[in-house]
């Protein structure tokens, strides 16, 4: 079971907007910045945004995070068929010493 | 360009141990943490251990404290990760990473995994 709590499934199709939400507590995302990983099958993950909501260079505006008390989101705008991914929060755990992910969200362009 | 390439995956039985290792070029490996990832087959990520820019500091996830050892080589550019006691749950693709910035990011450059494989 995942520190970070994520849907397992997520779904929109193209050109619609879709929001992943990423739920923790006061020792992880209460405390400590959100950053969110892509992953496509058999692939390493890629970091897409970092500190709640830098975007590292390459990583298409389309993709933009928030972060609110003990919870955060992921919003793709413009959904695009290349999308399809599973999709990672992460973050510092002050308690656990390290960092913690969520389960991962598979995102699905219908 | 940044590189991160494992290396030292393979099956290795119950009990057994393992050093997996990492080479980096393209930056100043001496100024980033680095830290290993795993990931189980059909599962998540889940943090393994992180280490210190001067090896100063090495953090571990619960599950594999007195089991597993970080270590770097900052003349050598290189990670390593020395697995003992191996259990079957550390079957998993082991990721390498350097954090994205020289600090207070999270891994940002990874490689492409090597796979152990714990089993009889």
């Amino acid at each position: 079971q995942s520190v970070l709590t994520q849907p397992p499934s997520a779904s929109g199709t193209p050109g619609q907007r879709v929001t992943i939400s990423c739920s923790g507590n006061r020792f992880n995302i209460g405390s400590n910045t959100v950053n969110w990983y892509q992953q496509f099958p058999g692939t390493a993950p890629k970091l897409l945004i970092y500190t709640n909501n830098e975007r590292p260079s390459g990583v298409p505006d389309r993709f933009s995070g928030s972060k609110s008390g003990t919870s955060a989101s992921l919003a793709i705008g413009g959904l695009q068929s290349e999308d399809e991914a599973d999709y990672y929060c992460a973050t510092w755990d002050d308690s656990l010493h390290g960092w913690v992910f969520g389960g991962g969200t598979t995102l699905t362009v219908l | 360009e940044v590189q991160v390439v494992e290396s030292g995956g393979g099956l290795v039985q119950p009990g057994g141990s393992l050093r997996l290792s990492c080479a980096t070029s393209g930056f100043i490996f001496s100024s980033y943490w680095m830290s290993w990832v795993r990931q189980a087959p059909g599962k998540g990520l889940e943090w393994v251990a992180n280490i210190k820019q001067d090896g100063s500091i090495k953090l571990y996830v619960d599950s594999v404290k007195g089991r597993f050892t970080i270590s770097r080589d900052n003349a050598k550019n290189s990670l390593d990760l020395q697995m003992n006691s191996l259990r079957a749950e550390d079957t998993a693709v082991y990721y390498c990473a350097r954090d994205f910035l020289e600090r207070d990011t999270p891994p940002g450059y990874w490689g492409q995994g090597t796979l152990v494989t714990v089993s009889s």
